[in-house]
């Protein structure tokens, strides 16, 4: 079973910043089935990327995925207020089995 | 737009059980897979259950293999999910979501409470 690790736990940033989350896998897996998710207070998560680095339909291209094997990053280029939340990264494996990372909270500084 | 509306949460016992449902408009349900995501309160995301178009093929993860069911039925776009002998620890908002690797659609998630 791969186990995705994120890091930082909590990210401090201000509006206008750049911020590069890390989602580690135990092992190396098909880029193919990374996703990752932004989740709001009270709100379901929703997909931001997938594939390691394809955005969802009516993602902001601020956002970006890369990143292949074990590492992979998420990039917010310049942070918007909107943008402070919860973010997760998934895998897929076809047995099936999906993984979720613990997440990634971005905190306004 | 894609709309996944969840019911049936609820208040249940240690050993109860309960029967979730998800209705899905706007796209084509039997075209997609399927999948049940549930997040304890102020913990992560954990991938509960999935099933294929046609509802022939189903998975389940460990910690609730045995214990819960899903199904769809695809004359009435709703995806559904059994779970019997409930735990302390199934409590948690329960997701569906569309999707048979990323899930690309998700709904607004019902709360399952499992308390004495």
């Amino acid at each position: 079973e791969v186990v995705l690790t994120q890091s930082p736990g909590t990210l401090s940033l201000s509006p206008g910043e750049r911020a590069t989350l890390s989602c580690r896998a135990s092992q190396s897996v098909s880029s193919t089935y990374l996703a990752w998710y932004q989740q709001k207070p009270g709100q379901a998560p929703r997909l931001l990327i997938y594939g390691a680095s394809s955005r969802a339909t009516g993602i902001p291209d601020r956002f970006s995925g890369s990143g292949s094997g074990t590492d992979f990053t998420l990039t917010i280029s310049r942070l918007e207020p909107e943008d402070f939340a919860v973010y997760f990264c998934q895998h897929y494996s076809t047995s099936p089995m999906y993984t979720f990372g613990q997440g990634t909270k971005l905190e306004i500084k | 737009e894609v709309q996944l509306v969840e019911s049936g949460g609820a208040l249940a016992q240690p050993g109860g059980s309960l029967r979730l449902s998800c209705a899905a408009s706007s796209f084509t349900f039997q075209n997609f897979a399927m999948g049940w995501v549930r997040q304890a309160p102020g913990k992560g995301l954990e991938w509960v259950s999935s099933v294929n178009g046609a509802g022939g093929r189903t998975h389940y993860a460990d910690s609730v293999k045995g214990r819960f069911t899903v199904s769809r039925d695809n004359s009435k776009n709703t995806l559904y999910l059994q779970m019997n002998n409930l735990r302390t620890d199934d409590t948690a908002i329960y997701y569906c979501a569309r999707g048979g690797g990323e899930f690309d659609y998700w709904g607004r998630g019902t709360l399952v409470v499992v308390s004495s």
